[in-house]
This record gives structure tokens, C-alpha cells and sequence, in this order.
């Protein structure tokens, strides 16, 4: 059974570092068909991509954010860590994980979501 | 930079059929796929590579896309169908979602 699960912070402060951290399970991220994506969607609003990461280290970033995002993995313990630096108010949101799919293209599988609040 | 557009809303009767479109410059040479997002859940994928349905997804649920335009058709639309849906497709390696469009049931 495949599943993500996001943990971190609730609530962060204005020009804070924000670390998050998605635990998979029922799959491996050293398995070369498979990626993991970090997705946000402010409160109301659309879902956005921000960020990716494959079994080979490829990683990608959405270009409005890639000076403040790095994404890593650690294999051995099925995690991939997001961090985003210096966040402001409009980075309030609920981060989701997903797992790209193995033919590509689609996230298959997806996390409950993680709220997380920036404010002073 | 890359952008699907979408129709924030579309209301249709139960039992009639839904087409929520997707717009993007020759979206037909990329993969699209559709997600459906009830409140307070995760999003769910119904349909990928255009027109592939995922196990457990009704057949009900289908798709197309050629040109500029993928569209998600729902037939026989019911009740539990009223969600938002966002279609999203890749650039360069970066995934791009849609603005979403809020299906009402009505």
C-alpha cells in the first residue's frame, strides 16, 4: 500500500527557514520509475507545483521560487525534505507530497497535506 | 512560462454530461491529466495521458486532448461528482497546474 505522509511546522515566522519533511512507504525512492513532487494550495486558491526529486538526484524547481527551495531525499529512510527560505505571508498554505507516477507525467499517490501558517 | 487556463465554474444537472476544458498553447503535444479535489481532501488523479483512467475511477470519468485543449467529460454526472477539478500537464520538467474549475451539481 503506497503512502505519503507530510510532517512540519504548523505555524512559522515571517523571514523564518520552513523545513518539510514527507515520509513514504510501500514504495522505494531509489526505485528509478518514481519521483517525489512538493505541491502547496493557499487556502481558497489553486494547487501549485514547486518542486521535484527522482531516484537519480534529478531535481527540478518551479522558477518563481528556486532561489529560496532546496529538495533532498534520504533513501534509507524513505524521506524527502523540502526547505524554503525566508517565507512570507503568501507562502501560507497546505504542502502536499506526491509521488510521480511510474510511466511519468501524473502524481498518483498523494499526502493528506500539511497546513502551514506564516505569521508574526 | 507555461500556463493551463480553465473555467472556474461549470454547474450541471445530475445525470447530464460535464466537459471541463484546459487550455494551453499546443497542449495536444503534451500529456495532460485531471485531478478531482472534494473539500477538505487531497486531490485525487482521474484521469493521465489524456484519456487514461486510473483503477477505481468510474468509467464515467474520461478525456481527450488535441490542440490547444484537453478536456475532462463526466456522463451521467451524480452527486458526488460536485468537486474542483485542475488539469495539469509538464514544461521543461516542471509540472503546471490549471486554475481549477468548481463543478456544482444541481
Amino acid at each position: 500500500q503506497v503512502t505519503l505522509k507530510e510532517s512540519g511546522p504548523v505555524l512559522v515566522k515571517p523571514t523564518e527557514t520552513l523545513t518539510l519533511t514527507c515520509t513514504v512507504s510501500g514504495f522505494s525512492l531509489s526505485n528509478p520509475r518514481l519521483g517525489v513532487s512538493w505541491i502547496r494550495q493557499p487556502p481558497g486558491k489553486a494547487l501549485e507545483w514547486l518542486a521535484h526529486i527522482f531516484s537519480n538526484d534529478e531535481k527540478s524547481y518551479i522558477t518563481s521560487l528556486k532561489t529560496r527551495l532546496t529538495i533532498s531525499k534520504d533513501t534509507s529512510k524513505g524521506q524527502v525534505v523540502l526547505v524554503m527560505i525566508n517565507v512570507d505571508l503568501v507562502d501560507t498554505a497546505t504542502y502536499y507530497c506526491a509521488r510521480i507516477g511510474s510511466s511519468g507525467w501524473y502524481f498518483d499517490y498523494w499526502g493528506q497535506g500539511s497546513l502551514v501558517t506564516v505569521s508574526s | 512560462s507555461y500556463e493551463l487556463t480553465q473555467p472556474p465554474s461549470l454547474s450541471v444537472s445530475p445525470g447530464q454530461t460535464a466537459s471541463i476544458t484546459c487550455s494551453g498553447h499546443k497542449l495536444g503535444e503534451r500529456f495532460a491529466c485531471w485531478y478531482q479535489q472534494k473539500p477538505g481532501q487531497s486531490p485525487v488523479l482521474v484521469i493521465y495521458k489524456d484519456n487514461e483512467r486510473p483503477s477505481g475511477i468510474p468509467e464515467r470519468f474520461s478525456g481527450s486532448n488535441s490542440g490547444n485543449t484537453a478536456t475532462l467529460t463526466i456522463s451521467g454526472t451524480q452527486a458526488m461528482d460536485e468537486a474542483d477539478y485542475y488539469c495539469q500537464a509538464w514544461d521543461s520538467s516542471t509540472a503546471v497546474f490549471g486554475g481549477g474549475t468548481k463543478l456544482t451539481v444541481l
